[in-house]
């Protein structure tokens, strides 16, 4: 139990597009997700919390317009990265707080984004 | 907010010895402490956590204890093996607080043969 995917697992995509990457909890339902970015050899850094039902909550210095997200449903949160620029080449990491548990976030496996 | 520090940044130990990690946090009203295991390129996974009511708490061959008073919380791994070689990250999160996790800078862990 406890399982959260995410898709796709790597994207390349050109200077100027938006990408969408997806966080999916498949056997529970989580009404928080949260949204971490990672740089080679760094530390996780929050990006993000998102709620169902209600808008994000940002973390200082993230740019809302430009990572856009969606929560829709219990079990999807989106992170849309507007007019992706080389800087937002990262891995992006998802996790997600099951509704029954007070503490434990199960993270997603990641997505790989290569900005050229 | 939240500021966790971890050290040390890089650490490496013969298999069997045992390795420390050690974090310091700022809130001291921060409740939940889990310890992360990350391999390259994938996922964090949680390998022990602790809560602010108890001191230490053990897992085999990983403990980890907590000092409130300090604020500061240790993770403790015993008869290391080549497979614990990793990067560790600890957090330190409130609940209520929208259970956001504060990460450390993490802990390049070697166990050479």
């Amino acid at each position: 139990g406890a399982v959260v995917s995410q898709h796709p697992s790597r994207v390349i995509c050109k200077s100027g597009t938006s990408v969408k990457i997806e966080c999916r909890s498949l056997d529970f339902q989580a009404t928080t997700m949260f949204w971490y970015r990672q740089f080679p050899k760094k530390s996780l850094m929050l990006m993000a919390t998102s709620n169902e039902g209600s808008k994000a909550t940002y973390e200082q210095g993230v740019e809302k317009d430009k990572f856009l997200i969606n929560h829709a449903s219990l079990t999807l949160s989106t992170l849309t990265v507007t007019s992706a620029h080389p800087e937002d080449s990262s891995f992006y990491i998802c996790s997600a707080r099951n509704s029954g548990t007070r503490f434990e976030q199960f993270f997603g496996p990641g997505t790989r984004l290569t900005v050229l | 907010g939240e500021n966790v520090e971890q050290h040390p940044s890089t650490l490496s130990v013969q298999e069997g010895d045992s390795a420390v990690i050690k974090c310091t946090y700022s809130d001291s009203a921060s409740n939940y402490f889990p310890w992360y295991k990350q391999e390259l390129g994938k996922r964090p996974q949680l390998i022990i956590d602790i809560r602010s009511n108890v001191g230490e708490k053990k897992d085999q061959r990983i403990a980890v204890t907590l000092n409130k008073t300090a604020k500061h919380f240790s993770l403790h791994i015993t008869e290391t093996q080549p497979e614990d070689s990793a990067v560790y990250f600890c957090a330190a999160s409130l609940t209520g607080g929208g259970n956001k996790l504060t990460f450390g800078t993490g802990t390049q862990l070697k166990v050479e043969l």
